[in-house]
């Protein structure tokens, strides 16, 4: 068990509807970041969080968008959903956001759309 | 932004055979991270090098930084079929602190 929890585990939803992806990092660790793994794809870099503000960006499409709350959960939501968009979402959490420490994986949202 | 290219993006061998899988920048790094994602699980972090000419090991798997700090290795010895899973290498680049190459899919066959 890494101490990221990320719900659903599952989630399966039509063309065109918006959905949200929960995670909620391992206690004390301020870093949150969010990855796209689709089949034969690496982890691709969406966002990333520092306590409560964002730090990075990837090539985030402009339909996605997250952020951050104070108690440093944080929520990546996707809307107008088209089939391209399954894919296994991750979020991973570490104390630092400089890439220098260990970044611990959630078990991840995979996210099907019909 | 910084990326880094991973080599073989796949490899088979016999159990007991050994396999190394390489990270290419062509920019300095800072650090590099190692991770393994094993069939149907999630990322785990294996190790983090951060020195020039840095090697460690862990067990069966030696890690290695290169001297320019531009590439890195992970070598197994004697691969076991628990082995089986996706290696990937980290790094911190100009626009993520944690951009990940695609990775090389191990399989063992026993």
């Amino acid at each position: 068990d890494s101490g990221v929890t990320q719900t659903p585990k599952h989630l399966i939803t039509a063309t065109g509807q918006r959905v949200t992806l929960r995670c909620s990092p391992r206690s004390g660790d301020l870093s949150v970041y969010w990855y796209q793994q689709s089949l034969d794809q690496g982890l691709q870099f969406l966002i990333q969080y520092y306590n409560g503000e964002e730090r990075a960006k990837g090539n985030i499409l402009e339909r996605f968008s997250a952020q951050q709350f104070p108690d440093l959960h944080s929520e990546l939501n996707l809307s107008s959903l088209e089939l391209g968009d399954s894919a296994l979402y991750f979020c991973a959490s570490s104390v630092g956001g400089q890439g220098n420490t260990e970044a611990f994986f959630g078990q991840g949202t995979r996210l099907t759309v019909v | 932004g910084q990326q880094v290219m991973q080599i073989p993006q796949y490899q088979h061998v016999q159990e007991g055979e050994d396999f190394t899988t390489y990270c290419n920048s062509s920019t300095t790094l800072s650090n590099i991270q190692w991770y393994k994602q094993r069939p149907g699980g999630h990322p785990v972090f294996l190790i983090q090098l951060v020195k020039s000419g840095e090697v460690k090991k862990q067990k069966r798997l030696t890690f290695q930084f290169g001297e320019a700090k531009k590439n890195s290795s992970l070598h197994i010895t004697a691969t076991q079929t628990t082995d089986v899973g996706t290696y990937f290498c980290a790094c911190n680049s100009g626009y993520s602190t944690l951009t990940f190459g695609k990775g090389t899919m191990l399989l063992v066959s026993p």
